[in-house]
């Protein structure tokens, strides 16, 4: 089993939809960063996270330490939004203390 | 937030030849910085850990004579690929490191450079 698993790992919505995507991880963690990579490959960094929630235009995450579990909400989707969305944590444990662990990437297309 | 740039973005070579990829933080210094290999539809994987002025340190089944890193200054770290072969075209990414003003670290990632070997 994967220390990060996102969900789902395709997603399709209609343009103007509100998007879910979901991340869960196993290990003890610093911090939670929520990626963008575009096709061309670029990655940018949406939010780093280690409690509670973040907001940053149409763009929610959120972070449930207990659970082990951080989400990433997208309202009013546009096609625009259309990317891998990646989770990575900061371990803070073990021989990966201190490097980022990777999800798989969750492939988003938002249709006009 | 703060900026990293990759030189080149794109760079085809024969087999054989050594490439140089530089990775800067453009406005900020990079306490550590993190060179990732991406397969298509895969995700990022550590290559190697770079601190300035002292030896990277390697993922395990990475060789270090191939990826020579060299992290001169807090801005600045290359990855050269020697004496490269096909198995070594890949989407190679670079991430800074810093300080973040309320402790802990804020990560920046590069957009990455497409090695292609003919």
């Amino acid at each position: 089993k994967n220390e990060v698993e996102q969900s789902p790992q395709n997603l399709t919505a209609q343009e103007g939809e509100f998007i879910t995507i979901n991340c869960s991880y196993s290990v003890g963690i610093s911090a939670l960063h929520w990626l963008q990579q575009h096709p061309g490959g670029g990655i940018v960094s949406l939010f780093m996270l280690s409690s509670g929630k973040k907001k940053h235009g149409r763009l929610i995450a959120t972070i449930n330490i207990q659970e082990k579990h951080s989400s990433l909400h997208i309202t009013a989707s546009h096609p625009r939004d259309s990317a891998v969305y990646i989770c990575a944590v900061r371990s803070t444990g073990g021989t990966s203390y201190g490097k980022l662990t990777f999800g798989q990437g969750t492939i988003l297309t938002v249709h006009p | 937030g703060a900026v990293v740039s990759q030189h080149p973005s794109r760079v085809i070579c024969k087999s054989g030849t050594s490439v140089k990829i530089e990775c800067r933080s453009l406005d900020f210094q990079a306490t550590t910085m993190f060179w990732y290999r991406q397969f298509p539809k895969k995700s990022l994987m550590l290559m190697a850990t770079s601190n300035e002025g002292s030896k990277a340190t390697y993922e395990q089944g990475v060789e270090k004579d191939k990826f020579l890193i060299n992290h001169a200054s807090l801005t600045l770290s290359t990855l050269t690929v020697t004496s490269a072969h096909p198995e070594d075209s890949s989407f190679y990414i670079c991430s800074a490191r810093r300080v973040a003003a309320g402790g802990g670290y804020e990560q920046f990632f590069g957009p990455g450079t497409r090695l292609t070997v003919l």
